[in-house]
Order: C-alpha cells, then sequence, then structure tokens
C-alpha cells in the first residue's frame, strides 16, 4: 500500500524567497514520485518526476526536488519564489510505471508581493 | 498537438439523475485513468484502463459508478442515481504504454454539482 503525507496545507513566503513544500511518502515497493501543480480553475501540470534514476531531480519553472529514501521524503524546493509560482501543488507516488497515481492533500502556496 | 479533452466542462444535476461523463484521451495513448477532486477527500483514484486488461476499479467509491473505454480511446465515466456527495471535479488523464510512460496527461476536469 502507498500513501503521501504534505505537512502545510498551505505556505506562504515573500517573492524572492525560498519555496520549500514537503511531502513524506509510504510505500512497500520502491516508488516512483511525483509533483503536480494545479493553477486556479486548471487541470494538473507535471513539474517532476523521480524513477528511480538520479536522487536529485529537476523540473520545470526552476523547481527541484530530492528524493532521500532513508527519509521517505520528496521535498520540492525552489531557490527564489516568483508570483507566477501561486498554485496548488501535489505529491504523488506510484508503484509501478503507468500505474494509478495516489496523491497527498495538496499545498496551496501563496506569494506575498 | 491535442491534449486531453473532457465535456461537459461543467455539469448541474438533481440527486437522484444519472450523469455521463467523457473523456477523450491524447492519440496513442493507451493507459487511461479517472480522478475525483473534492473539497473533503482531495484527489481520489476512480479507475484505470490499460489497452485490453481488465480495469482497475479499486478506487471506484460504491456500484453507482462506472466507467467504459470504447475501442480503446474514449472513456465514459456514469454515476447513477447521482447524491450530493458526488459533486466533485472529475479528472481525466492518459499516458503512452512505451519511452517516458511515467507522465500522466490531464484534461481540464468536469466540475459535478448534484443539487
Amino acid at each position: 500500500a502507498q500513501s503521501v503525507t504534505q505537512l502545510g496545507s498551505h505556505v506562504s513566503v515573500s517573492e524572492g524567497a525560498l519555496v520549500l513544500l514537503r511531502c513524506n511518502y509510504s510505500s512497500s515497493v520502491p516508488p516512483y514520485l511525483f509533483w503536480y501543480v494545479q493553477y486556479p480553475n486548471q487541470g494538473l501540470q507535471l513539474l517532476l518526476k523521480y524513477t528511480s534514476a538520479a536522487t536529485l531531480v529537476k523540473g520545470i519553472n526552476g523547481f527541484e526536488a530530492e528524493f532521500k529514501k532513508s527519509e521517505t521524503s520528496f521535498h520540492l524546493t525552489k531557490p527564489s519564489a516568483h508570483m507566477s509560482d501561486a498554485a496548488e501543488y501535489f505529491c504523488a507516488v506510484s508503484g509501478n510505471q503507468g500505474g494509478k497515481l495516489i496523491f497527498g492533500q495538496g499545498t496551496e502556496l501563496s506569494v506575498k508581493p | 498537438g491535442a491534449g486531453v479533452s473532457q465535456s461537459p466542462s461543467n455539469k448541474v444535476t438533481e440527486k437522484g439523475k444519472d450523469v455521463e461523463l467523457r473523456c477523450d484521451p491524447i492519440s496513442g495513448h493507451t493507459a487511461l485513468y479517472w480522478y475525483r477532486q473534492s473539497l473533503g477527500q482531495g484527489l481520489e483514484f476512480l479507475i484505470y484502463f490499460q489497452g485490453n486488461s481488465a480495469p482497475d476499479k479499486s478506487g471506484l467509491p460504491s456500484d453507482r459508478f462506472s466507467a467504459e473505454r470504447t475501442g480503446g480511446s474514449v472513456s465514459t465515466l456514469t454515476i447513477q442515481r447521482t447524491q450530493q456527495e458526488d459533486s466533485a471535479v472529475y479528472l481525466c488523464a492518459s499516458t503512452s504504454s512505451g519511452g517516458n510512460s511515467y507522465e500522466q496527461y490531464f484534461g481540464p476536469g468536469t466540475r459535478l454539482t448534484v443539487t
């Protein structure tokens, strides 16, 4: 069985500040991990994915995430927040290639000017 | 190219009525997924079709929910005797079977409101 926990349903940062969104997972098999972003009234867009290759994964829009097996974590970071980063972010886990995604509860990111 | 499309974009129905939601996956994608997004439950997996294999229905919340995929392409999610708790955004996603098949491409969703 798999599950995902996102710590913090709301995160607020100032423009230019570091963004850190936390995700911890539980999986009985080697996981595939994903971060998706959802802008208001839009569908989900893939930011980045971990598929058992490099543990530091770079995605779109300057985001990156590091897979830490010992901590069962896959936290999302961005060095400098931009106003356009305001959105809801979802961490997800899958147990196999092309398998169903199990999502966390989401973290809403606000960016203050 | 065209992405995943869903119709209708919004649906308002009365409690007890049946509804059908449609998903057109990306051409050539063999796997198709339905998810539901609601305030109380977040994003939940509903059902998954992969090629000609039997679908994974493990996420369907009740027997009022069913889905089919005709010709390995278009999919319809049917909810019978709708209840207010069925109000949610229903998302469809698809992915290819080869190459970079980890990424699921999502449609814009159908917002269902049951009154």
